[in-house]
C-alpha cells in the first residue's frame, strides 16, 4: 500500500548547485526516513526525523518535516557527481509502526 | 562490523522454475525484512521477522513465495513455481528491533530475471 510519494520523480542539476526533493504521505507517522541508493552502495540509510522534530541536519543534508501538511522535504546543499542517486522516503504509519513503507523515489542526476 | 550478506547476486531462471535466496544480517540484529523491489520502485515489503517469528507477511504471495528464519539468525526466501512478473531485486535488511525508529540496513541484493 503506497504511503509516501516523492516529488519530483527525476531532477537534473549542474554540480555545486543544491537539490530539494519533497515526499507526501497519507496518514499520520511516528519517524520518517531518507534513503539513498546508487549501483556503487545499494540502499543506505541517510536520516531519521520524528514526529516531534520539525529540522534536522547532517554533513550537506537537511530535512524538514511539517506533519500538518504530511510532507518532508530533503535538501542537499553544495551538490557532487556523487551524490547522483535515487532517493525514498520511508514512513512508519502510527497503526503499524513496526515497518517502514517506502515512496517510489526521486532520481538525482548531478552533472559535472 | 559485517553488513548484510546476500546470495546469489544474480540469477536468471525460465518461469514456472524455483528458485532461492539466502541472506545473513547484521549480528546482533532481531529484525529481518525481505523487500521486493521492481525497476523504477521503490522497495515494497514481502515479510519481516523478529527473531524468528514473522511480524507481517500480509503482501507475500503466499501461493508461490514462502520465506523461513530458522534459529532467528539468517533467512531463506524461496519462489516455487517463478512468473515473469517476479522478476526484480530482492533486497534483504535488519534492524535492532522492529520499529520505525531504527534505521534499515540492506544488502547488495539480488536481481532475478524470469525468461
Amino acid at each position: 500500500s503506497q504511503q509516501g510519494e516523492e516529488d519530483p520523480q527525476a531532477l537534473s542539476i549542474q554540480e555545486g548547485e543544491n537539490a530539494t526533493m519533497n515526499c507526501s504521505y497519507k496518514t499520520s507517522i511516528n519517524n520518517l526516513q531518507w534513503y539513498r541508493q546508487n549501483s556503487g552502495r545499494g540502499l543506505v540509510h541517510l536520516i531519521l526525523i520524528r514526529s516531534n522534530e520539525r529540522e534536522k541536519h547532517s554533513g550537506r543534508l537537511r530535512v524538514t518535516l511539517d506533519t500538518s501538511k504530511k510532507s518532508s522535504s530533503l535538501l542537499i546543499t553544495a551538490s557532487r557527481a556523487a551524490d547522483t542517486a535515487s532517493y525514498f522516503c520511508a514512513t512508519d504509519r502510527v497503526d503499524s509502526s513496526y515497518k517502514l513503507i517506502f515512496g517510489s523515489g526521486t532520481r538525482l542526476l548531478v552533472r559535472p | 562490523e559485517a553488513g548484510v550478506a546476500q546470495s546469489p547476486r544474480y540469477k536468471i531462471i525460465e518461469k514456472r522454475q524455483s528458485v532461492a535466496f539466502w541472506c545473513n544480517p547484521i549480528s546482533g540484529h532481531a529484525t529481518l525484512y525481505w523487500y521486493q523491489q521492481i525497476l523504477g520502485q521503490g522497495p515494497k515489503l514481502l515479510i519481516q521477522f523478529q527473531n524468528n517469528g514473522v511480524v507481517d507477511d500480509s503482501q507475500l504471495p503466499k501461493d508461490r513465495f514462502s520465506a523461513e528464519r530458522l534459529k532467528g539468525v539468517d533467512s531463506t526466501l524461496k519462489i516455487q513455481p517463478a512468473k515473469l512478473e517476479d522478476s526484480a531485486v530482492y533486497l534483504c535488511a535488519s534492524s535492532l528491533q522492529a520499529s520505525g525508529a531504527y534505521e534499515q540496513y540492506f544488502g547488495p541484493g539480488t536481481r532475478l530475471t524470469v525468461t
